[in-house]
């Protein structure tokens, strides 16, 4: 079955680490999203990628990183910069992000927490 | 920049109802308005798309509306039931990449029986 797929499902993270969550879609989509939750919030955009080897910064970049070096694969790393990273973590991704008939399919999250 | 709200913020209503969910944005120049679902703990489910040129679609017992001069679409459910219960998020994409979404900030629906 296609999909998009995160792991770890939990992640715990320690003050100060440097923590990486994955993200795989075997469903030949060119544009990748990674958004933030937190409770009783909507979804905000954190990093996009619209083709390989090439990303953007979305509404709350500071204290994230990514990388897009395969078509099915976008890695988030939150970094010791970002200073409340606790929240549920999702990724997306839609066919062409220039079609804007197209709906966006979203991976089952990773929920993160600061001990 | 675009803001999406959602009104009401949690609505709970006994089974069978039929019940309207509510989406307002600021700027009507939009490209389409997509409603998902989410479970607790799980990702976004696609549930409508509207086009910016159309008005409203239909996928069962849902049924969205989209009326762009006022900056407003719905989400209406018939026949309520308690499956139906999740939060409900409306979104649209901002600028000019399509999958960059703003989303509102949910509904929660629970239905009891």
């Amino acid at each position: 079955d296609g999909g998009i797929t995160q792991s770890p499902k939990y992640l715990f993270r320690k003050e100060g680490q440097n923590v990486t969550l994955s993200c795989e879609q075997n469903l030949n989509h060119d544009a990748m999203y990674w958004y933030r939750q937190d409770p009783g919030q909507g979804l905000r955009l954190i990093y996009y990628s619209q083709i390989v080897n090439d990303f953007q910064k979305g509404d709350i970049a500071e204290g994230y990183s990514v990388s897009r070096e395969k078509k099915e694969s976008f890695p988030l790393t939150v970094t010791s910069a970002q200073k409340n990273p606790t929240a549920f973590y999702l990724c997306a991704s839609i066919p062409t992000a220039q079609g804007f008939f197209n709906t966006q399919y979203f991976g089952p999250g990773t929920r993160l927490t600061v001990l | 920049k675009q803001e999406v709200t959602q009104i009401p913020a949690a609505l709970s209503v006994p089974e069978g109802e039929n019940l309207v969910l509510n989406c307002s944005f600021t700027d009507s120049a939009i490209y389409n308005l997509q409603w998902f679902r989410q479970d607790p703990g799980k990702g976004l489910t696609s549930l409508l798309l509207i086009q910016s040129s159309q008005r409203e679609q239909t996928s069962g017992r849902l049924n969205a509306s989209l009326d762009k001069s006022s900056g407003r679409s719905t989400l209406y459910i018939a026949a309520s039931q308690p499956g139906d219960s999740a939060t409900y998020l409306c979104a649209t994409p901002s600028g000019t990449s399509y999958g960059k979404l703003t989303f509102g900030q949910g509904t929660i629906l629970t239905v009891h029986p």
